[in-house]
């Protein structure tokens, strides 16, 4: 079974200042999809962003982008400019190709507070 | 937004009470899925759907029963519920999409006292 690993329960920006958030996983799969959620205190889930382990190109999203390393096993998600409303939890996600339910397996997840 | 309702918001239950989550979806896609949300832990799934009358078990499926009778509603059914029950609940739907994403309902809240 695959894991997915958020090292930092918690994390501060300025506004305006760039923040990455860690993430990495473990599996023996060599296709698979990778994602970042967001979660504002209106409890929504929000896709931030989302990335395929077979592309080499960094997937970007405006001021959202990832640092994919497959050797490494490693995700994360850079925010530039920060801004007030990106404070929220963030959670990185895994999807197999390979499993009947088409389920992502999510870390524990990052709280980003941002200081104005 | 998908088109996905959960129901109720928020619920406060005693223990030993059965509770029934109830997940509506307008976008017909074949996947629903039951996940809880408890500090630390991030998103655990609990059931699965791959069809009506087809679910399956999840990493924490104890104490937990779900059904699928039509393709648009997924239950979540706790039969006796405990503290330990107490928790954000999710549903979220896939369909064969170009995201390969879920989307999510926007929760429940159970308290169980």
């Amino acid at each position: 079974a695959q894991t997915v690993t958020q090292s930092q329960p918690e994390m501060s920006v300025q506004e305006a200042e760039t923040v990455t958030l860690s993430c990495t996983y473990d599996t023996s799969e060599s296709d698979y999809y990778l994602f970042w959620y967001k979660q504002p205190p209106s409890r929504q889930m929000i896709l931030v962003i989302r990335q395929e382990a077979y592309k080499q190109q960094n997937a970007t999203e405006n001021r959202f982008s990832v640092n994919f390393q497959k050797a490494a096993k490693s995700f994360s998600l850079k925010i530039s400019d920060s801004q007030l409303g990106d404070a929220a939890m963030y959670f990185c996600a895994y999807r197999s190709l390979y499993n009947a339910g088409n389920m992502l397996t999510f870390g524990g997840g990052t709280r980003l507070m941002v200081k104005p | 937004d998908a088109g996905i309702t959960q129901s109720p918001r928020h619920k406060v239950t005693e223990t030993g009470t059965p509770v029934t989550l109830r997940c509506h979806q307008t976008e017909n896609h074949r996947y629903m899925y039951w996940y809880r949300q408890d500090p630390g832990h991030g998103l655990r799934l609990i059931h699965y759907s791959y069809g009506v009358k087809d679910t399956d078990k999840g990493e924490v499926s104890d104490g937990y029963s779900v059904s699928r009778s039509k393709t648009e509603d997924f239950l979540l059914t706790l039969e006796s519920a405990t503290s330990s029950q107490t928790s954000v609940y999710f549903c979220a739907i896939s369909g064969w999409d170009t995201e390969r994403s879920l989307h999510f309902g926007n929760g429940t809240r159970l308290t169980v006292t």
